[in-house]
């Protein structure tokens, strides 16, 4: 139990050019959705997170402009990435809490490169 | 300040040989604090949850215990499949997010 996954796994796109990633719980219901990006050899860090129906939190420093977030159910979270540029390809990873546990379980991670 | 610190930054064991990775952590309240194992080009897969001092839990050849101050993972008689990194998280109360230590990385050799 406690599955969830990304799509796509790996994108390349263009510069100035939008990147959807979709966010999936499969077997239970997410009240509340983490967006991470991860550089090479360091931890994650934060940049969102979203409860179902509601606008999400951004961290500080993110651009929420940049990095639109819609939680529009209780098993899909969507991250766009808005013009994106070469410095915004990154490993990018949801991660996903349902109601009643603690515990976040994470998607296998979307890798984004803008050429 | 960092709250949580995880030690050491990177573990060689040949196979067989145990050990112990360290988390320690300092936070007001404690609502729960969590081991994922992260393999490379891959989002972290979760290993376990401790709520209170004292707690221990097991899963195959992973123990991971609780105190105030710190939590341990050990890993007995390690096997090539069990390289990786391991990242430790503390769910502080009244907090809605996890604070993640850098990660341990173990490489374990055959």
């Amino acid at each position: 139990g406690a599955v969830v996954s990304q799509h796509p796994s790996r994108v390349i796109c263009k510069s100035g050019t939008s990147v959807k990633i979709e966010c999936r719980s499969l077997d239970f219901q997410a009240t509340t959705m983490f967006w991470y990006r991860q550089f090479p050899k360091q931890s994650l860090m934060l940049m969102a997170t979203s409860n179902e129906g509601s606008k999400a939190t951004y961290e500080q420093g993110v651009e929420k402009d940049k990095f639109l977030i819609n939680h529009a159910s209780l098993t899909l979270s969507t991250l766009t990435v808005t013009s994106a540029h070469p410095e915004d390809s990154s490993f990018y990873i949801c991660s996903a809490r349902g109601q009643g546990f603690y515990e976040q379980y994470f998607g296998p991670g979307t890798r984004l490169t803008v050429t | 300040e960092d709250q949580v610190t995880q030690s050491p930054e990177a573990l060689r064991l040949q196979e067989g040989e145990s050990s112990s990775l360290n988390c320690s952590y300092t936070v007001s309240g404690l609502r729960g604090l969590f081991w994922y194992r992260q393999d490379p080009g891959k989002g972290p897969e979760f290993l376990f949850t401790l709520y209170s001092a004292g707690e221990e839990k097991e899963k195959e050849r992973l123990k991971a215990t609780l105190t105030k101050k710190e939590s341990f993972l050990h890993i007995t008689a390690p096997k090539p499949e069990d390289s990786a990194t391991y990242l430790c998280a503390v769910w502080e109360a009244n907090d809605y997010k996890l604070s993640f230590g850098a990660g341990t990385t173990v490489t374990v050799r055959a």
